[in-house]
């Protein structure tokens, strides 16, 4: 059965530095997100994407997110400098199109900034 | 302001006992609300989705009920197993909202002893 797929499962960076989460969405689907979970909290939206650019984003998705769509098949996150904040654990979903509720979620990465 | 909230926080169960988790929402709009399984450490995995018109959606062992007047709904899981054991999430998406936008509740994290 096809997956969302993320890469890498675990990043530990330093506060101030850059990081690129990667995803390979669902090969078919046309909707891509990004959400992220702090340890012990409810999972958040931060993005919504399609048709290569975004279309919805949350507060929490400010100046230092951007998302890309770099080649056919992945979707990353970047976070252009860490903040001990930041560290969470990262879901990447996508979903086929905008009739069909059903969102899949990759197994995400868990992202650590000391 | 949209809301998810989600009991008990925690639940201990013996295998093959039967159990029932709550969700109430004061989403607005409603569109409609999902279950979500999410092992440790993976990301969450669709158990069911209903929208306004449906009262109650069955995915093998799990049964889902909604109340759309009350904005209440429950996850009912018959003869539970060790491999139940995970958290439960309730997700509720506005009418009009993006399908990125989704309302998290915490969870519930169910242990299933045998």
């Amino acid at each position: 059965e096809p997956e969302v797929t993320q890469t890498p499962s675990h990043q530990v960076t330093q506060m101030g530095q850059e990081v690129i989460l990667r995803c390979v969405p669902i090969s078919n689907h046309l909707y891509f997100y990004w959400y992220r979970q702090i340890l012990g909290q409810k999972v958040e939206f931060l993005v919504s994407f399609y048709n290569n650019e975004i279309s919805e984003k949350s507060e929490i998705f400010d100046d230092q997110f951007s998302v890309e769509r770099p080649d056919g098949s992945n979707f990353t996150l970047k976070i252009r400098s860490t903040k001990l904040e930041d560290s969470a654990m990262y879901f990447c979903a996508s979903n086929p199109d905008r009739t069909t509720y059903e969102q899949y979620f990759g197994p995400g990465t868990r992202l650590t900034v000391t | 302001k949209n809301q998810v909230e989600q009991s008990p926080q925690s639940l201990i169960i013996l295998e093959g006992k039967n159990c029932t988790l709550q969700c109430n929402y004061t989403v607005s709009p409603f569109s409609n609300l999902r279950w979500y399984k999410q092992d440790t450490g993976r990301g969450p995995v669709s158990l069911t989705i209903m929208t306004f018109s449906e009262n109650t959606k069955s995915n093998g062992r799990y049964t889902a009920t909604l109340d759309a007047d009350t904005k209440q709904s429950s996850l009912h899981i018959t003869a539970s197993q060790l491999s139940d054991s995970a958290s439960y999430i309730c997700v509720v998406s506005a009418k009009g909202g993006s399908q990125g936008n989704l309302i998290f509740g915490k969870g519930t994290k169910l242990s299933v002893k045998p």
